[in-house]
């Protein structure tokens, strides 16, 4: 069975740096775009960016002076780092697998992060 | 920038009626990277169609897509109880670019 379980801090201060990891099982990292995508009401879907396999990185434009995806295969995990949030980074966060020519088959539950003092 | 559009908003329908929804983009994509998510409440999305109109595996026949260019379409033939969801077409080519969502709800 496959799982994606997104981990981390359901609250960061203002200024902080969001860390969250995902842990997959159940299916091999190889051949794969491991992903970051987050939704708020007001935004609704949003993608964050994407670690491939082989450790290629492409990141949504608006957030990648910011940002850091990393894998870390033999833990079969990878994580996200967004530093300097704002109250407009809160939102339900998702990891997931994004494999060509399929889309994104594979979601992790999503985490709720709130950004607060 | 790719922007993708979904109308309508919102579908009121009853169980056992069709639903066509609509996804435009504004600018010609490959269909080759069109993909269907149903998100019901509380949940991850779930991917419906990949291409455009592949069906991913387990999902039923009555989901089907359909189109090319700017104009794409997801079809349920039969609405079913738990088809009442949100709707979100996805371009996931060089950019990776989420439409607002369709809403089905219950009539």
């Amino acid at each position: 069975q496959v799982q994606l379980q997104e981990s981390g801090p359901g609250l960061v201060k203002p200024s902080d740096t969001l860390s969250l990891n995902c842990t997959v099982s159940g299916i091999s990292m190889s051949h794969s775009f491991w992903s970051w995508i987050r939704q708020t009401p007001g935004k609704g879907l949003e993608w964050i960016g994407y670690i491939h396999s082989d450790g290629t990185t492409d990141y949504n434009p608006s957030l990648k002076s910011r940002l850091t995806v990393s894998l870390d295969t033999s833990r079969t995990q990878f994580s996200l780092n967004l530093n300097s949030v704002t109250a407009a980074d809160a939102a339900i966060y998702y990891c997931a697998r994004l494999v060509y020519p399929y889309g994104i088959d594979f979601w992790g539950q999503g985490t709720l992060v709130t950004v607060s003092s | 920038e790719l922007v993708l559009t979904q109308s309508p908003g919102t579908l009121s329908l009853s169980p056992g009626e069709g639903a066509t929804l609509s996804c435009r983009a504004s600018q010609s994509v490959s269909s080759s990277y069109l993909g269907w998510y149903q998100q019901r409440p509380g949940q991850a999305p779930r991917l419906l169609i990949f291409g455009a109109s592949g069906r991913a595996t387990g999902i039923p026949d009555r989901f089907s897509g359909s189109g090319s260019g700017t104009d794409f379409t997801l079809t349920i033939s039969r609405l079913e109880p738990e088809d009442f969801a949100v709707y979100y077409c996805q371009h996931y080519g060089s950019s990776f670019t989420f439409g607002p969502g369709t809403r089905v709800d219950i009539k």
